[in-house]
């Protein structure tokens, strides 16, 4: 399987405090996306970053990539009881179909 | 904004009935996908669309099959419905083959019995 891995499998942190979920993949990729999924629900696309760049930002939200080791980083700064969900990666490779990685549920207590 | 709608938010079938999930979505996208989301294996893709009429085979297409006779509606059919593909269903829309992000519905949870 070409599916990637996150870690951790879950995390829990207190409001106002940082989370920092990892994905590694196996395969060469065009690009890279997070996406958030809120219990029983569908996935909202959160940000994308390409092959050639190493770090991009989105609010409280820093991605960074680092091809060489095939992994990622989501950084979410500021924490708040809103941001609990799962976080899923998700990689493209030549074709616009993606290849979503196990994901990591992100509890946020007040 | 894009709207990605399903038709059920739950369904509960019994093994060996045909069973339809459709997808519609609201903004003219070329391409329309469907995953499986189980515990622990995170989302997997059956099938996938890139135009009207056409259809791909993505990692777990065994037990199911898809049909895409208009660009917004786009229906996936388990054929003879097991208690294995008793699952959450998501269906996606991207805009055209170069552009990446999806679009998601809200989920079917299908129960088979």
């Amino acid at each position: 399987s070409q599916q990637g891995e996150e870690d951790p499998q879950a995390l829990s942190i207190q409001e106002g405090e940082n989370a920092t979920m990892n994905c590694s993949y196996k395969t060469s990729i065009n690009n890279l996306q997070w996406y958030r999924q809120n219990s029983g629900r569908g996935l909202v696309h959160l940000i994308l970053i390409r092959s050639n760049e190493r770090e991009k930002h989105s609010g409280r939200l820093r991605v960074t990539l680092d091809t060489s080791k095939k992994s990622s980083s989501l950084l979410i700064t500021a924490s708040r009881a809103a941001d609990t969900a799962s976080y899923f990666c998700a990689h493209t490779g030549t074709a616009s179909k993606l290849t979503f990685g196990t994901g990591t549920r992100l509890q946020v207590t007040l | 904004d894009v709207k990605v709608t399903q038709s059920s938010r739950y369904l509960v079938k019994r093994t060996g009935e045909k069973v339809f999930l459709e997808c519609v979505q609201d903004m003219d996208h070329e391409n329309m996908f469907w995953y499986r989301q189980d515990p622990g294996l995170g989302l997997r893709l059956i099938y996938f669309s890139y135009d009207v009429k056409m259809k791909e085979k993505g990692d777990i297409p065994e037990g199911y099959s898809v049909s895409r006779e208009k660009k917004e509606r786009f229906s996936l059919i388990l054929e003879s419905a097991s208690t294995n593909q008793t699952s959450m269903y998501l269906c996606a829309s991207s805009l055209w083959a170069g552009s990446y992000e999806q679009y998601f519905g809200p989920g079917t949870r299908l129960t088979v019995t």
